[in-house]
Order: structure tokens, then sequence, then C-alpha cells
């Protein structure tokens, strides 16, 4: 069973702190990572993606990617109230697999 | 541009009943995916298309089934509807293999009773 993982949460920041949320993944030949956030009663949107080991920076947020030690992280510099969501970690494996895998979700609270 | 469209928006089904679901992708998206998230087991993939082909199927039983138009709208349907279909159903589309990620529609929500 191919699985994704998220670190369970809730987590909970100050307004303007970082926001670390973490991820592991089981498929070895998983080729692209998502990072996806979901408010409450709506649908994932979509933040960032990532396909290559190291950083990937947008804006505040920042992708990172460890493919040997099979880890996905996503930071969030100066956090914002409006930040608070459910950030939802997706893979998708490599070749013709266009299946996402996503993990559980980790429920963000920034707090003013 | 009109996102991906899905209706209707909610659904409320008995038991047995059957269901179908609508997904319009975005213009000039290809693939479509189609997810069910329940608060239980989070985001499950049902089966993913691209030029009216499946090419990916999850792990559900066989009265999920689906189809895609030729142009890239798809539907969804459940036959024998149970109480543990109900769900928030997702679809999702790419404009090819979903490599830059997939845009997700509103959803449409079931409630089976």
């Amino acid at each position: 069973q191919k699985e994704v993982e998220q670190n369970s949460g809730p987590l909970s920041v100050p307004e303007g702190a970082i926001a670390s949320l973490n991820c592991t993944y089981s498929d070895r030949g998983s080729q692209s990572f998502f990072w996806y956030r979901q408010y409450s009663g709506k649908s994932p949107e979509l933040i960032m993606f990532i396909y290559s080991n190291g950083d990937k920076e947008d804006g505040r947020f920042t992708a990172q990617l460890n493919k040997a030690s099979q880890y996905v992280s996503l930071l969030i510099r100066d956090s914002q109230p409006s930040d608070s969501a459910t950030y939802l970690c997706a893979v998708m494996g490599g070749g013709s697999n266009y299946k996402l895998t996503f993990g559980k979700g980790t429920l963000l609270t920034v707090n003013p | 541009k009109a996102g991906v469209t899905q209706t209707p928006r909610y659904l409320i089904k008995t038991r047995g009943q059957q269901v179908t679901l609508s997904c319009s992708p975005i213009s000039g998206h290809r693939s479509v995916s189609w997810y069910q998230q329940t608060p239980g087991q989070g985001l499950q993939f049902l089966f993913e298309y691209f030029s009216e082909t499946q090419r990916n199927k999850g792990n559900f039983p066989g009265r999920f089934s689906g189809r895609q138009f030729s142009n890239s709208r798809s539907e969804m349907n459940v036959s024998t509807l149970e109480l543990g279909d109900s769900a928030l159903y997702l679809c999702a589309s790419s404009r090819e293999g979903g490599n830059y990620g997939y845009t997700f529609g509103s959803g449409t929500r079931l409630t089976v009773v």
C-alpha cells in the first residue's frame, strides 16, 4: 500500500511566525509532489508543486524535497490568519501513474 | 477562465438507488480525475481519464464507474448506493497527466439515506 503520511497536528502558530508542515511517502518511484490548501467547506487548492530535490520558493511559501529520505515539507513564512486551513500533501507516481495519493492533512491555525 | 464545474452541488439519494455526477474540466484540460473525500479516509482516488480512456483506477468496488466524452467532460456513476457512499466527490482536471497539478472543482456532496 503506497502511503503518504503527514504530521497529525493540529498545528498552531502565532501570526508572523514560520509554520512548518511535513510529509513522508512510501513509494520510492514517486516523481511529483504537491501541496494543497483546503479551507473548511471548500475544495483543495494547489499551492505548490516540486519535482527536484532541494527548495522551491513562491512568495511566502517554500517547498522542500528530499527524495533519498522520501520527505517533503512546506514552510509558510510570516504566517497570516488567512493561512488557517488544512494542508494536504499529495504524491504522484512516475511513468503512466497519474494518480494523486493524498495524506490525511494537517490542520494549521494561525493565531492573531 | 472558468474553473472546473461540477453538478449538482448537493444530492440526497436513498440506499439502493444509483447516481450520476457530472464534471466539466477547464477548457483545454484533457485529463480528468475523480476523488472521494470523507472525514475518516480523507481524499481517495477513484479514477483518471484522458482522451476518453481510463488510464488509472483506484481501489473502489465495481459499483463506481466513470466515463469521459470527446469534449473532455466526464461523468461518474455509482450504482446500488450504500450509506457509506455518503461523501464529497471531487473532480479535478489537468492539461496532460497532472504533472503541474490538478485543479479541483467545488465538489458534489452526496448524502445516502
